[in-house]
This record gives structure tokens, C-alpha cells and sequence, in this order.
């Protein structure tokens, strides 16, 4: 068990441009969490996973944003037409239920 | 929805110096309330958590309090050490009917520094 892995770690790209995240959870898991995180700032939530149901979004999730997870595993976060306040850090996190979940070192996207 | 505030947003000690950090959040029905520890390029990494039926945790040199009348809990760092310095989060949830919690609201963090 390597924890949750999260690629890439970095990402840069231009205004405008499409990019997406991967998240690989602790296998055994079943649910999956993303946050962003900007500097100075603590985690917001984004949405969660139980299995491959996406059981809650949040606000922070406009329609550019989407997040998949297909087949209960590994999941994706999408962002398309990046604008320049999308850059922060996305982190991904897994638990089991009850448990205390479990972050990942996060993919740090920078939008130019 | 929860909100929850962090003080200090730094906070700067010398090592063996005790470090207090405090938080307050806004729903009641919150009964989780974790607490997590940044070091640069990494994600959070959970320390300790508290849940509402006890007033107090205790795991070696960190200890958290909870005041649920108040509506605030404290992290206690005793007898810090250099590698103690890093971002610290609080952290709320509010429990789901069908059991666990479904997100954490993180106040905004103090960064701590512990000098030699």
C-alpha cells in the first residue's frame, strides 16, 4: 500500500486549455475526495465518491469542472477552459467509511 | 453551512515551548473535529481527531481539547521540537444518516515555527 497517488504533481498551462488530474486511492477504499487548496488558504471540499457514485458536489464545482470515478477505483478531475483563478493545488483523498481519510501530496496546476 | 476559524495564522516558538492553536466552528450539529499537519509539497496528514463525547484527547506530546458549548477546540503541541514546524489545519465535519462524514471544512491554518 503506497497511499493515495496522485499525477501529475505539477501542471502548467495556458488560459483556456483543458486539463485533468488522476487520483489512485488506497486500494481498499471506497470513498474518494477531492479538494483544492490555494496558498495561504486550507482545503475546500469538492466533491466525493462512494464506489462510483458521486454523492456530493459543492458549489466551488462550476460546470467547467468534472469529476468521474468509473469503475469505483482510480479517479479524474477534469477542468476545462482553465481560467487563471483554477490555479491552486487538488487534492485527492481516500477513506473507508468511519475512517479518517487519507490525503494525497496533491497536483499543483498553475494557469498562464 | 459550517464555517470554521483558525487562530493564530502564525505562530512562532522556541523548541521545548508549548504551542496553542484554536478553532471555533458555527454548526452544532458538528460532532468530528480533526486536526492536520502540512509539510511543504505534501498533502495533509492527519495528527489527531476528537469526536463530541469527550472533552479531551491525549496522544504523547499533542493534546486537543473540545468545548461544545463554546463551540471550540484547541491542538496543544508540548515540549515542541524543530520538526514540529509546519502548516497546521483544523478540521469539522458533521456525521451522514448513513454513517461516517462526508467532507471536512479546514480553517485557514497557522503556520507554525519552532526555533532552535
Amino acid at each position: 500500500d503506497t497511499g493515495v497517488s496522485q499525477d501529475p504533481r505539477h501542471k502548467i498551462t495556458k488560459r483556456g486549455q483543458n486539463v485533468t488530474f488522476r487520483c489512485d486511492p488506497i486500494s481498499e477504499h471506497n470513498r474518494l475526495y477531492w479538494y483544492r487548496q490555494t496558498l495561504g488558504q486550507g482545503p475546500e471540499f469538492l466533491t466525493y465518491f462512494q464506489n462510483e457514485a458521486q454523492l456530493e458536489k459543492s458549489r466551488l464545482l462550476s460546470d467547467r469542472f468534472s469529476a468521474e470515478r468509473p469503475k469505483g477505483s482510480f479517479s479524474t478531475l477534469e477542468i476545462q477552459r482553465t481560467e487563471q483563478g483554477d490555479s491552486a493545488m487538488y487534492l485527492c483523498a481516500s477513506s473507508l467509511p468511519l475512517h479518517d481519510p487519507t490525503f494525497g501530496s496533491g497536483t499543483r496546476l498553475t494557469v498562464v | 453551512g459550517e464555517n470554521v476559524e483558525q487562530h493564530p495564522s502564525t505562530l512562532s516558538v522556541q523548541e521545548g515551548d508549548s504551542a496553542v492553536i484554536k478553532c471555533t466552528y458555527s454548526d452544532s450539529a458538528s460532532n468530528y473535529f480533526p486536526w492536520y499537519k502540512q509539510e511543504l509539497g505534501k498533502g495533509p496528514q492527519l495528527i489527531i481527531d476528537i469526536r463530541s463525547n469527550v472533552g479531551e484527547k491525549k496522544d504523547q506530546r499533542i493534546a486537543v481539547t473540545l468545548n461544545k458549548t463554546a463551540k471550540h477546540f484547541s491542538l496543544h503541541i508540548t515540549e515542541t521540537q524543530p520538526e514540529d514546524s509546519a502548516v497546521y489545519f483544523c478540521a469539522a465535519s458533521t456525521p451522514q444518516f448513513s454513517g461516517g462524514y462526508n467532507k471536512l471544512i479546514f480553517g485557514a491554518g497557522t503556520r507554525l515555527a519552532v526555533h532552535p
